[in-house]
This record gives structure tokens, sequence and C-alpha cells, in this order.
């Protein structure tokens, strides 16, 4: 069973840091491209970040670009999204979530979530 | 990296049909096409229903069903039943290697 674990929310203060980690199971983790989504309390999903397989690209929203980075850890299966300067609109649960594009290069045909973890709650506040 | 845009509520009965429209620009669902939908329950972590504007991952109803046209994807589910009661997300791919959502759509089976 394909299974994904995220871990790592907490309660910080806007300017903070917060690592998080998301744990794969049940696939071959090294094969293929993994994403970070958000969810603002009471609000839709918003893309965050997207890592190749082989952690070579990576790739960000907007509005985390420069902020936050995307990383990964193949020998430990391991997905991490590294947030700092969090501002209060950052507040939200984080998933991670796995796709379908397999290889260096993530191919837009396979750019899509096929498995998703529970996520992690990150709340920004003073 | 607008957000897609899509009805805020929809209602059926059970048994009807329903669609849920999403509508983007030619940056995203027009000059792609590559479209997926997500079923979402309360406090629950989204599900995928449709990639690639009309295809079904295994596992997901025939009576979940996918479209495009032009600039704006849709999202019909026929037979409605009581447990398709959720929330749903349109999300395309916008070029660059960037995915952009729809607002979402909360589906209520009366």
């Amino acid at each position: 069973e394909v299974l994904l674990l995220e871990s790592g929310g907490d309660l910080v203060q806007p300017g903070g840091s917060l690592r998080l980690s998301c744990a794969a199971s049940g696939f071959t983790f090294s094969s293929y491209a993994m994403t970070w989504v958000r969810q603002a309390p009471g609000k839709g999903l918003e893309w965050v970040s997207a890592i190749s397989g082989t952690g070579d690209y990576t790739y960000y929203a907007d509005s985390v670009k420069g902020r936050f980075t995307i990383s990964r850890d193949n020998s430990k299966d391991t997905l991490i999204l590294q947030l700092s300067s969090l501002r209060v609109e950052d507040t939200a649960v984080y998933f991670c979530a796995k796709t379908e594009a397999l290889g260096v290069i993530i191919v837009p045909e396979y750019f899509y979530m096929d498995v998703w973890g529970r996520g992690t709650t990150v709340a920004v506040s003073s | 990296q607008s957000a897609l845009t899509q009805p805020a509520s929809v209602s059926g009965s059970p048994g009807q049909s329903i669609a849920i429209s999403c509508t983007g620009t030619s940056s995203d669902v027009g000059g792609y096409g590559l479209v997926s939908w997500y079923q979402q329950h309360p406090g629950k972590a989204p599900k995928l229903m449709i990639y690639d504007v009309s295809k079904r991952p295994s596992g997901v109803s025939t009576r979940f069903s996918g479209s495009r046209s032009g600039n704006t994807a849709s999202l019909t589910i026929s037979g409605l039943q009581a447990e398709d009661e959720a929330d749903y997300y349109c999300c395309s791919y916008a070029g660059s290697y960037t995915l952009v959502f729809g607002g979402g759509t909360k589906l209520t089976v009366l």
C-alpha cells in the first residue's frame, strides 16, 4: 500500500522557520516527482512546490518562492519542505502528494497528484 | 498564477446528474488541456478522481467523468449518491512546471 505521512507542523511566530517532512512507503520513492499542496483554514487547495524524482529540479508557487525550499532524501524515502520567513498567511494544513511523473524531468502529462498524505498543520501567529 | 474559477456550490438529488465547471485561460486549461479533479471530504485528504481531463484512476466510479471545451473543464457526476457530498477541486498545469487549483465547489446531495 502506498502511504505518505507528514510531520513537523507546529505553531511558529511570524518570521520564523519550520521543517516539514513526509515519509513515503509502498512505492519506489526515487522514481517519482513529489509535491506539497497547502490548504488554509476554511479555504481551497493551493499548490506550493514540486521536485523531480532525482531532486535535480525544483519548482515553486510565486507566493512561496525565495522563502520555501523543497528537497528530498531518496536514501530515506523522505520529502522535505523547509519554510522560512513565515507569514500569517502561510497558516495552513500542508499535504505531501505523489505524482505520476517518472524520470529525471517532470513530464506535464503526468504532473498530477495520485496519492496524498493526511497533512500536517502549520500555524503562524504571534 | 491566478486560481481557476469554479462555482462555490452545486446541489442535486440522489440519482440526478450534476456538472461542475472550471474556467481558466489559454495559459492553463485552454493552453495545455491537462486538468485533474480532486474530491475532498471534511477533514480528509483530497482524492484524485479524474486526470488528463477525462481519465479515471483505477477504483474511481464510472459515474465520474470529465471533459473540456476551450478554457473550461467540467466534472460530471451521474447517479448522485449521498457519499458524493464533498468539496471538489479542479487543477490545471499552468506551464513552467507549475500547477493551479480552482477555488473549490461544495456539492450538496439533497
